[in-house]
């Protein structure tokens, strides 16, 4: 399995101003995924960090708004851009599992619960 | 992108087993059906997989029709700390609705 720290647990925030999350990984890892749980809903996945490359981000969900950096194996940033009280969510970093014959099973941080005020 | 189907709501009692269903019609013949759960306030824990083959783990089996449409989560014996929201998922990336298990007392 993998180990995740998410940075801050929690948050509240300004509307207009910004949040950088960070995703510390025991293990090297080629993608790290990034999601959001807004309040009572399923996860969405906002976007994929390979290390090295830009990453891609699923529908609905645009850089400037959600930039991401991911400078190693280890380790990537989301930050949370000009937020308004509909960016509250938990936000969520995962891993699939390192190692050979691993088949796609992911392993979350424990989130980032953001409330912009 | 497979799609999921899950009840949204379940109660077991304690200590009888919990069967939670999924329905992945859309199912492709390479993609892997995986169970995870999320306990109030926290990051979603992973289960089980399967592909084909029925799996069984410490914490749950898994039963998958042979046509793979369908597969059936197994608790066998629930506990109040079960629980939680269930996710299947076919395609790995993308979760659906899940079911909010409720084990009573």
């Amino acid at each position: 399995s993998a180990v995740i720290s998410q940075k801050p647990s929690r948050d509240i925030c300004q509307r207009g101003t910004s949040l950088t999350i960070q995703c510390q990984v025991d293990s090297q890892v080629t993608m790290m995924f990034w999601y959001r749980q807004q309040p009572g809903q399923s996860l969405t996945l906002i976007a994929t960090a390979n290390q090295g490359s830009e990453a891609t981000y699923e529908s609905g969900f645009v850089i400037d708004k959600f930039p991401i950096s991911r400078p190693n194996l280890t380790f990537s940033t989301l930050t949370v851009s000009n937020m308004s009280p509909e960016d509250s969510s938990i936000y969520l970093c995962s891993v699939e599992r390192p190692g050979q014959g691993a088949t796609g099973e992911l392993f979350f941080g424990e989130g980032s619960r953001l409330t912009v005020l | 992108d497979a799609k999921t189907t899950q009840p949204p709501s379940m109660d077991c009692a304690e200590g009888r087993a919990a069967n939670l269903p999924c329905n992945h019609s859309t199912i492709s013949g390479n993609e892997y059906v995986y169970w995870y759960r999320q306990i109030h306030s926290q990051g979603p824990q992973y289960i089980i997989h399967g592909l084909k083959n029925n799996e069984t783990n410490e914490m749950a089996s898994l039963i998958i029709t042979e046509d793979r449409k369908s597969s059936t989560l197994i608790l066998p014996h629930a506990t109040l700390r079960d629980t939680a929201v269930y996710y299947c998922t076919s395609y790995k990336y993308i979760f659906g609705t899940g079911t909010r298990l409720k084990v009573l007392a």
